[in-house]
């Protein structure tokens, strides 16, 4: 099973400034099937990024995806008060596992 | 509109088990892949289940192989998790999910299309 380790747990920043999430897998992911989601409190998670840098159906730019074999980045270039939330990470090359989340919050 | 709607989750004593169903509309349900996610309170997702369009191919998570059953009714649009020998560690919501058809990969892929979950409390 390919194991995902999401850093930071928590990442505090202001809205306007640039957020870097980091996702790494344990063994390489197979064709680059990375996902990314977000999810807020008492909601289903929203699916943001499909193979490390695919934006998904109407989702702004300010967020992308990169990387490739154990390394994978979502960056959000410009924070909006809407984007403060929790980000997880999906691997879908070998099974499926997700990482444990990383917390983004307002500082 | 797309839409997942799952039902069935309750508080269910130990060893005891349970029947999830999810209700698709809007969409084509049996030309997409379809999963089941779970996530335990504060905790992140964990993949459970997954089941091919025509049912042909089923894999689950090693925490719930053995005790659990994923199937599916396309005539009906509907898909099933019957969860037995319930334990603590299954108390979780449970997520149906669909696999976005342009980011597939055999029997998983990324989930585009998610239900707003139903909770499953497992506890004496």
């Amino acid at each position: 099973e390919i194991v995902l380790t999401q850093s930071p747990g928590t990442l505090s920043l202001s809205p306007g400034e640039r957020a870097t999430l980091s996702c790494r897998a344990s063994q390489s992911v197979s064709s680059g099937y990375l996902a990314w989601y977000q999810q807020k409190p008492g909601q289903a998670p929203r699916l943001l990024i499909y193979a490390a840098s695919n934006r998904a159906t109407g989702i702004p730019d300010r967020f992308s995806g990169s990387g490739s074999g154990t390394d994978f980045t979502l960056t959000i270039s410009r924070l909006e008060p809407e984007d403060f939330a929790v980000y997880h990470c999906q691997q879908y090359g070998s099974s499926c596992s997700f990482g444990q989340g990383t917390k983004l919050e307002i500082k | 509109e797309v839409q997942l709607v799952e039902s069935g989750g309750g508080l269910v004593k130990p060893g005891g088990s349970l029947r999830l169903s999810c209700a698709a509309s809007g969409f084509t349900f049996g030309s997409y892949t379809m999963n089941w996610v779970r996530q335990a309170p504060g905790k992140g997702l964990e993949w459970v289940s997954s089941i091919t369009s025509g049912g042909g191919y089923i894999y689950y998570a090693d925490s719930v192989k053995g005790r659990s059953t994923i199937s599916r009714d396309n005539a009906k649009n509907s898909l099933y998790l019957q969860v037995n020998s319930l334990r603590a560690e299954d108390t979780a919501v449970y997520y149906c999910a669909r696999v976005a058809l342009i980011a597939a990969a055999g029997t998983v892929g990324a989930l585009d299309i998610w239900g707003q979950g139903t909770m499953v409390t497992v506890s004496s």
